[in-house]
């Protein structure tokens, strides 16, 4: 079975446009969690989802990101205007249901804003 | 202070070495704890999950301290391939986990 599918992989922009990273979660799979990664503070959570549902978007740094998840096999993470600030690596994960906590990691999108 | 703290390392260790990792967290109420290995570049996965009495897997030992609110793995006879860094992660009795900065560990030959 396929895993959790992330695109691009790789993604350099410049400040100020619109990025757009995409997930397909593992089929089945109910909960969906977008993270992102630092050397500096390592894996934050920036929003998840259940059943298609935004739960907790706390983790989300401004107005600036914003995520959706129109169906259970799509989902997608916006930064609009991107900021240098926000280069990272952005993990999409996804899970049986919301307290299982073996959570299947995607590759991962590396995201550089210059 | 932080949910969950870890040595960032790296440590340094030789093939065949026993090694030992701790973490901690802050919240007394967590429920579940987990180890993940991250690979250089690649995503987390799952490594094992830790219960309360410890439990092993293969050269692999997880402990959990509750009342001091750590956990430990220990590894042992190290193996090159044993190269990645350690996540510590806690579920701390909500829907998510929370993730510590990793600890890095290299075996050398």
């Amino acid at each position: 079975d396929a895993g959790v599918i992330q695109s691009p992989r790789h993604e350099v922009t410049e400040m100020g446009q619109e990025v757009t990273l995409r997930c397909k979660p593992i089929s089945g799979h109910n909960s969906l969690f977008w993270y992102r990664q630092t050397m500096m503070r390592g894996l934050e959570l920036l929003i998840y989802f259940n059943n298609n549902v935004p739960i907790d978007d706390s983790g989300m740094p401004e107005d600036r990101f914003s995520a959706k998840m129109p169906n259970a096999s799509f989902s997608t993470l916006k930064i609009q205007p991107s900021e240098p600030r926000d280069s990272a690596v952005y993990f999409c994960a996804s899970s049986l249901g919301p307290s299982q906590e073996t959570q299947y990691f995607g590759p991962g999108t590396r995201l550089l804003v210059l | 202070r932080k949910e969950v703290e870890q040595d960032p390392g790296p440590f340094n260790v030789p093939e065949g070495a026993t090694v030992a990792f701790n973490c901690t967290y802050s919240n007394s109420a967590s429920q579940s704890f987990f180890w993940y290995r991250q690979d250089c570049r690649k995503e987390p996965k799952l490594l094992m999950s830790v219960y309360s009495s410890g439990n092993e897997d293969g050269r692999f030992t997880a402990q959990l301290n509750r009342a001091s609110q750590y956990i430990s793995l220990l590894i042992r006879d190290s193996k090159l391939s044993d190269s990645a860094t350690y996540l510590c992660v806690v579920n701390p009795h909500t829907d998510k986990l929370i993730f510590g900065t990793g600890t890095r560990l290299q075996v050398f030959p």
